[in-house]
């Protein structure tokens, strides 16, 4: 099955900065890939996704890389805000029983 | 995006009892999923409900344990059965309202604690 692997584990970064995660997966058969933000408390809520057949897609303050050939993926955050705090989740999806792998999260904390 | 409802949002149970879960969606469903998330962790698929038949469970989860019930493209049920401390998680209901591969949403979870 997928395996996706994704890092940094905690990120803590200065409000205004940047921040960035990166995943890998294993199956080449993946092509959709979406990124969950958690709230202490709360369900995942899906921020952004990205398909096989793009390369990069954005939406205001976050954005989403793919590289294809390298199995490779990373959710980038700019201008961080102190409520960008939560846990991120990567996963990824190609099986036609439409079911998602998880990464393992990042805790990210965005200091004032 | 659908709006999924989720029942109870937490609970505190005794070992050797049962507690089912209930997720009522707002809208007609192509696909539901169970998922378990311990303290701290990602999350980890228990089974797919599959509308009218039995559900397709992954591998370390069996339907004694977890029975899941899907009646109709709207609703379904988790029963977590004769509960130990090890069963002290989240569990989530998570929809895809399309085919395979489509968003997929989540509800808010319920936290049960077994003591």
């Amino acid at each position: 099955g997928e395996n996706v692997e994704q890092h940094p584990s905690t990120l803590s970064v200065q409000e205004g900065d940047s921040a960035v995660i990166k995943c890998t997966y294993s199956d080449s058969a993946s092509n959709y890939f979406p990124w969950y933000k958690q709230e202490l408390g709360k369900g995942p809520q899906l921020i952004i996704d990205i398909r096989s057949n793009v390369g990069e897609k954005k939406d205001q303050r976050i954005a989403v890389t793919l590289n294809k050939t390298a199995k490779h993926f990373s959710l980038h955050i700019t201008e961080t805000q102190p409520e960008d705090s939560a846990v991120y989740f990567c996963a990824a999806s190609g099986s036609t029983l439409g079911r998602l792998y998880f990464g393992r999260g990042t805790q990210l904390t965005v200091w004032p | 995006s659908a709006v999924i409802s989720q029942k109870p949002s937490r609970d505190i149970c005794q070992r050797g009892t049962s507690l089912t879960i209930q997720c009522q969606v707002d809208s007609q469903v192509t696909m539901m999923f169970w998922y378990r998330q311990q303290p701290g962790q990602s999350l980890t698929l228990i089974a797919t409900a599959n509308q009218g038949s039995e559900a397709t469970y992954e591998s370390g989860f069996v339907i004694d344990k977890f029975p899941i019930s899907r009646p109709n493209l709207t609703f379904s049920t988790l029963t977590v059965s004769n509960m130990s401390p090890e069963d002290s998680s989240i569990y989530l209901c998570s929809v895809q309202q399309g085919a395979p591969g489509t968003e997929a949403f989540f509800g808010q979870g319920t936290r049960l604690t077994v003591v």
